[in-house]
């Protein structure tokens, strides 16, 4: 079954850091790029960047790059995605997505990770 | 506010037409294929359209995208109850170096 699943839920005080991670099955997992996508509670979808499985590169938003650190393990085909110095802010539901350049079509889509900040 | 402009809703009853549009600039739509997505609530985004007009496997042929100048929009045709959702515009903005989405548009089925 070709599927993206993400860790649980994370509570996290102000000034700690988070790492989320999304397991792909059913499909070469270097095949795609993953991009991270969250969305504040009742807000829309902002795009955090994305990371080649192939190689490794990454890219990410300007508003967040200075904190955002994105890894991949091809061996368990799991991306992984990390956010430090948290804010109330950063309070979202974070998804990962099956994707990248140069057409920046998103196909497959994790359940979503709920993190907290308070 | 989102670069990309969507109404924030639209509504319309069963079997009617609906038009979602999404406004930019030449350094996203412009120049770059837009894509779009439906988010059913509490619900993972599920891609519709991508390149501008092509259906994403599965979605059924009352979803049409188009693209022309610094606008894109989707329509659904014979509009059904499960097509209550938001609607999400998204494009690679060359300027900014990421990829936007609109702002969202909810979809109410009378």
């Amino acid at each position: 079954q070709v599927q993206l699943v993400q860790s649980g839920g994370e509570a996290k005080k102000p000034g700690a850091s988070v790492k989320v991670s999304c397991k792909a099955s059913g499909y070469t997992f270097r095949e795609y790029a993953i991009t991270w996508v969250r969305q504040a509670p009742g807000q829309g979808l902002e795009w955090l960047g994305w990371i080649s499985t192939y190689s490794g590169n990454t890219d990410s938003a300007q508003n967040v790059q200075d904190r955002l650190t994105m890894t991949t393990d091809k061996d368990t085909t799991t991306a992984y995605m990390e956010l430090r110095s948290l804010t109330s802010d950063d309070t979202a539901v974070y998804f990962c997505a099956r994707g990248g350049p140069p057409m920046w079509k998103f196909d497959l889509w994790g359940q979503g990770t709920l993190v907290a900040v308070s | 506010q989102s670069v990309l402009t969507q109404p924030p809703s639209a509504s319309g009853t069963p079997g009617q037409r609906v038009i979602i549009s999404c406004s930019g600039s030449s350094s996203n739509i412009g120049f770059n294929p837009v894509n779009w997505y439906q988010q059913l609530p509490g619900t993972a985004p599920k891609l519709l359209i991508y390149t501008n007009s092509q259906r994403s496997s599965g979605v059924p042929g009352r979803f049409s995208g188009s693209k022309s100048g610094t606008s894109a929009s989707l329509a659904i045709s014979g509009l059904q109850s499960e097509d209550e959702a938001s609607y999400y515009c998204a494009v690679w903005d060359d300027g900014l170096r990421g990829v936007l989405f609109g702002g969202g548009t909810k979809v109410t089925v009378l």
